[in-house]
């Protein structure tokens, strides 16, 4: 299985920062990446696939990169609706893993 | 607009089976891959399922947690996907979210999700 690990774990920052996430995956693997925000109690949305591809009707705040073992997601100027938990995924190979979850809280 | 609306959980004992079923609208059900992810409490996303669609033979994949207990399904005539819960342990309580596969199989759109909760 391909472990895929965030950091941080939780990131308190405040309106107008620029913040990074990271997701290291334990092997390398081509760029079938996402990046997800979730809420309290609402489903999670898709913000990022293909590492870098921004999905349809995201702020183009967002943006991914990376390959191999190490992505990022960066949020370029937080807005208070950016408050959230967000997720990376592998989909490259079964089983389809997410990583652990980074808390983005309001500083 | 894309649709995806859960039911079927509730309190269960542990041994216990439940079925799950998603109703999808708003898209052609037929030319998507679908998953069940789940959301336990306390604990991050995990992908326990997915089904692929007709010109891939209804290929099943699942998470090893759940391989031999865990039944995904589809009906594409009536647009909608299954998860048949059997042999349900304390660790399976989660919200449980029906997902649709983009063609390059991210997961473009969610249900709300439906909690199963297996407690004695």
């Amino acid at each position: 299985d391909i472990q895929m690990t965030q950091s941080p774990s939780t990131l308190s920052a405040s309106v107008g920062d620029r913040v990074t996430i990271t997701c290291r995956a334990s092997q390398s693997m081509p760029g079938w990446l996402a990046w997800y925000q979730q809420k309290p109690g609402k489903a999670p949305k898709l913000l990022i696939y293909k590492a870098s591809s921004l999905e349809s009707g995201v702020p183009s705040r967002f943006s991914g990169s990376g390959s191999g073992t190490e992505f990022t997601l960066t949020i370029s100027s937080l807005q208070p609706d950016d408050f959230a938990t967000y997720y990376c995924q592998q989909y490259n190979t079964y089983p389809i893993t997410f990583g652990q979850g980074t808390k983005l809280e309001i500083k | 607009e894309v649709h995806l609306v859960e039911s079927g959980g509730g309190l269960v004992q542990p041994g216990g089976s439940l079925r799950l079923s998603c109703a999808a609208s708003g898209f052609t059900f037929s030319d998507h891959y679908m998953d069940w992810v789940r959301l336990a409490p306390g604990k991050g996303l995990q992908w326990i399922a997915r089904i692929a669609h007709k010109p891939n033979i209804y290929t099943t994949q699942y998470a090893a947690s759940v391989r031999g207990r865990f039944t995904i399904s589809r009906d594409d005539s009536k647009q909608s996907l299954y998860l048949q819960m059997n042999n349900l342990k304390t660790e399976d309580t989660a919200v449980y979210f029906c997902v649709r596969s983009a063609t390059e199989y991210h997961f473009d759109f969610w249900g709300q999700g439906t909690l199963v909760t297996v407690a004695s």
